[in-house]
């Protein structure tokens, strides 16, 4: 089944404990994502990733880091993790050729006390 | 700078309402043009889609939008709504080969 894969569904951390949120997807797609949504600003752009080791900043980027050393997996790492980044955390993926026609994760609720 | 602008947050129809919800995007050259939607603890999922061609453009379950470029507006429109079309929509724009730009969302209640 085609899927994008997020781990975990919840966390709760403290602020400063280092994290990663895993994403992979099974469809071979070159382009992923990262996106993180609160309420009344609807989904952000964090990181995206045209490509293996190809990465480039959205809108939000900071506080935030990315990698992409294998074309299914783009994990998501919070180095120091602040409570302005309690949010619910979105990754997806897209054909080269679809970018925009996304395939979603089932999303990352994230808490920082 | 580009942006999407969904001006109702949340609207309240009863059963076999028609709906329609509001898109605006701010971009000059070629869109491509998204309706998503998150049903209750959900992922997104996509509605329709416009690339090019037909500005009418037909989706899943129903729903339709319409891209009229003189008014930068992509409004997502249904005739009859049902109970479980309750969600959040999300418009979006391609506005380059990898910026995608959300709009804030808008939240659809439905009253049997």
């Amino acid at each position: 089944e085609a899927q994008v894969t997020q781990n975990p569904r919840y966390l709760i951390t403290v602020t400063g404990k280092k994290l990663t949120v895993t994403c992979s997807q099974n469809m071979n797609h070159e382009y992923m994502s990262w996106y993180r949504q609160d309420p009344g600003l609807g989904l952000r752009q964090i990181y995206y990733s045209m490509n293996v080791e190809v990465t480039d900043k959205g809108d939000v980027p900071e506080g935030y880091k990315v990698s992409r050393k294998e074309k299914r997996n783009f994990p998501l790492i919070l180095e120091s993790p602040s409570p302005n980044q309690t949010s619910l955390y979105f990754c997806a993926s897209s054909s080269g050729q679809g970018i925009g026609k996304l395939f979603f994760g089932s999303g990352t609720q994230l808490s920082v006390l | 700078a580009q942006s999407v602008s969904q001006h109702n947050h949340h609207v309240i129809l009863s059963e076999a309402a028609s709906l329609e919800l509001g898109c605006n995007y701010s971009y000059g050259g070629t869109v491509n043009l998204f309706w998503y939607v998150q049903y209750p603890g959900q992922h997104l999922q996509l509605l329709l889609k416009y690339f090019s061609g037909d500005p009418l453009v037909k989706g899943i379950k129903g729903f339709e939008a319409e891209f009229i470029k003189s008014k930068f507006s992509f409004n997502l429109r249904k005739p009859s709504v049902q109970w479980s079309d309750t969600a959040e929509y999300f418009c979006a724009v391609l506005s380059s080969a990898s910026k995608i730009i959300f709009g804030s969302g808008t939240r659809l209640s439905i009253r049997p």
